[in-house]
């Protein structure tokens, strides 16, 4: 069964470095998002990516995120001078479908820890 | 904006016993209400999910109704197994927007 995978599984940065979050979506999805989850706490939407540039993004994404899709295959997060609060565990699904039509479908998530 | 409140934070039930998590939400204009099961240490994963359109909708062991006027939606597992533990989370979307995430209900089934 296809599935979205993410790498790295933990990692652990000091603040103010950047970090990297990889992902590999499900080959024929079209639609892809970063979500975030502080321990604990409720799922953040973060950005959605469509035909290689943001479709949407919350007040969280703010200018320390970008995203990118260097080739056919990664998707990427990156947060340039992190924070103490970036600290979470990071989501990146896939759907075929935009909006609230296609089935998003999760990764096992990207723990950050930020020292 | 949506809002979607979720109700309880956990809920412990005997296994074979029916649970039930209940979800508010604001936005009359939200159309689809879909449930995730997040396993420890795995990302949230589908389980079931209805359109405004509906009220009802069954898969197993799995029920979700919807009550536009009250603008409430919840889920039901009957004859729980010890698989069922895990947190769900509802959720709530206008057309084309973004889902909105309830906090979770841990659920916790008792051998």
């Amino acid at each position: 069964e296809p599935e979205v995978t993410q790498t790295p599984s933990h990692q652990v940065t000091q603040m103010g470095q950047e970090v990297i979050l990889r992902c590999v979506p499900i080959s024929n999805h079209l639609y892809f998002y970063w979500y975030r989850q502080i321990l604990g706490q409720k799922v953040e939407f973060l950005v959605s990516f469509y035909n290689n540039e943001i479709s949407e993004k919350s007040e969280i994404f703010d200018d320390q995120f970008s995203v990118e899709r260097p080739d056919g295959s990664n998707f990427t997060l990156k947060i340039r001078s992190t924070k103490l609060e970036d600290s979470a565990m990071y989501f990146c699904a896939s759907s075929l479908s935009g909006g609230n039509t296609g089935e998003l479908f999760f990764g096992e998530g990207s723990r950050l820890t930020v020292l | 904006g949506e809002n979607v409140e979720q109700h309880p934070s956990t809920l412990s039930v005997q296994e074979g016993d029916s649970a039930v998590i209940k979800c508010t939400y604001s936005d009359s204009a939200s159309n689809y209400f879909p449930w995730y099961k997040q396993e420890l240490g795995k990302g949230p994963q589908l389980i079931i999910d209805i359109r405004s359109n509906v009220g009802e909708k069954k898969d197993q062991r799995i029920a979700v109704t919807l009550n536009k006027t009250a603008k409430h939606f919840s889920l039901h597992i009957t004859e729980t197994q010890p698989e069922d533990s895990a947190v769900y989370f509802c959720a709530a979307s206008p057309v084309n927007y973004q889902l909105i995430w309830g906090a979770g209900t841990k659920l916790i089934i008792k051998p």
